[in-house]
Order: C-alpha cells, then structure tokens, then sequence
C-alpha cells in the first residue's frame, strides 16, 4: 500500500535555483493538495487540484506553481527558491472535496542556502 | 488572526491522566473538524473526525460548540505512545476555497 508518495524526501538547493517536487497517489483520489509546514505556524495550503484537470491557489502561492498532470500526480516547482521556502513540503490527497479523510505523504525537506 | 488556534503546549502529563486540548476557529462558515495526530518528523494523520454531537473512539473523545466556535479534544487514561503533536483542522467552502485549515498544533508530552 503506497498511498501517497513524494520525492525527494530531502533537498538542499541554492538561492536562485529551481526545482520540482514529485507526488503521486494510488488511492484513485479526486483532490490533491500541496502544503508547507514551519515551526509555529502549522501547515499551510500552498495549491490543491479539486480534481483532474483543475488547480487553485491556496493561503500562500507566491513563488510556486503546480501541474495536475494526471488524476494521480500533482507536482509543486519553485521557479527561484529563496530562503523563505526553506520548510518540509506535504502532498495529500482525499476521496472528493475535503469532508472525508485527507491522507499525507511523509514529506520533503528543503533547505534553500 | 488565524482561522484555527490552539495553543501550543507542551502539555506534559503523566501515564494515566486526563489531558484536554481546545481549539477556536474564526470562520463561522466552517464545516467540517477534524483532529489529526502527527509524530515527531511525520506526517499527520486523522485521528478523528468531530460531529455536533460529540463523538467518542476508545479513550478520545471529540467535542463541537458551533455557538462558541471552538472544538475540544480529551484524552483520558493517557499512554506513552499518545506523545505528539495534535492539530485540530476546520474545513469551510467560501471564497471558492474548499481544503483544509490546520491549527499551528498542540504539542502533548505524555511521561513515566
């Protein structure tokens, strides 16, 4: 059973450089969504797909987009990492909306230097 | 202000006790609560779901006051293995927004 999976697990990038992170679900979920956890502040919701074919801002988008490549996987690039997107990265998924359970992969951790 | 807060902790108590944690959300157009449980560097998982009556799954029970918008978690006959952080999570449809809204998370330290 692999649910929900992101890679890499961790990355250290330089300021200025970009990069994509990876999340796939085999769970046949509709939604998908990208949030960014740092200390004291919770996770916060960068981008969701509703469903295939769809993407929507979140709370905190700016310097970030996202693909809906397919109805498994939805990926997150920062174009020009900056310090402040040095934070552990969460994709999750759920069935349809957000009424039912929201399932997490184990996360990424970046450091942008 | 947040649209969910909780406060932070550490809640630090011993095997055996009753620890309640609560949580206030801002957004009266907030549907749907949940509580999840996430361990030190993992990522959160449900932990139960919060219904207006109130709902009981073995030694945790969940509690909604939609008048005073805030929602409450007790866990009774604490163990060891209860350590972690709990994040109280609020769903609304408004805006055009329909995803989840965590809290910052309650941290609870549960000792011998």
């Amino acid at each position: 059973n692999a649910g929900v999976t992101q890679t890499p697990k961790f990355q250290v990038l330089k300021t200025g450089q970009s990069m994509t992170l990876q999340c796939a679900q085999d769970m046949n979920h509709n939604s998908m969504y990208w949030y960014r956890q740092d200390p004291g502040m919770g996770l916060r919701l960068i981008y969701y797909s509703a469903s295939e074919g769809t993407t929507d801002k979140g709370e905190v988008p700016n310097g970030y987009n996202v693909s809906r490549l397919n109805k498994r996987e939805f990926s997150l690039r920062l174009e020009s990492a900056a310090p402040s997107q040095t934070s552990v990265y969460f994709c999750a998924s759920s069935v349809q909306g957000v009424n039912t359970e929201a399932f997490f992969g184990q996360g990424t951790r970046l450091t942008v230097v | 202000r947040k649209e969910v807060e909780q406060d932070p902790g550490p809640f630090n108590v011993p095997e055996g006790a009753t620890v309640a944690f609560n949580c206030t959300y801002s957004n009266s157009a907030s549907q749907s609560f949940f509580w999840y449980r996430q361990d030190c560097r993992k990522e959160p998982k449900l932990l139960m779901s919060v219904y207006s009556s109130g709902n009981e799954d073995g030694r945790f029970t969940a509690q909604l006051n939609r008048a005073s918008q805030y929602i409450s978690l007790l866990i009774r006959d604490s163990k060891l293995s209860d350590s972690a952080t709990y994040l109280c999570v609020a769903f609304a449809v408004d805006t055009g927004r329909r995803a989840l809204t965590f809290g910052s998370g309650t941290r609870l330290q549960v000792q011998p």
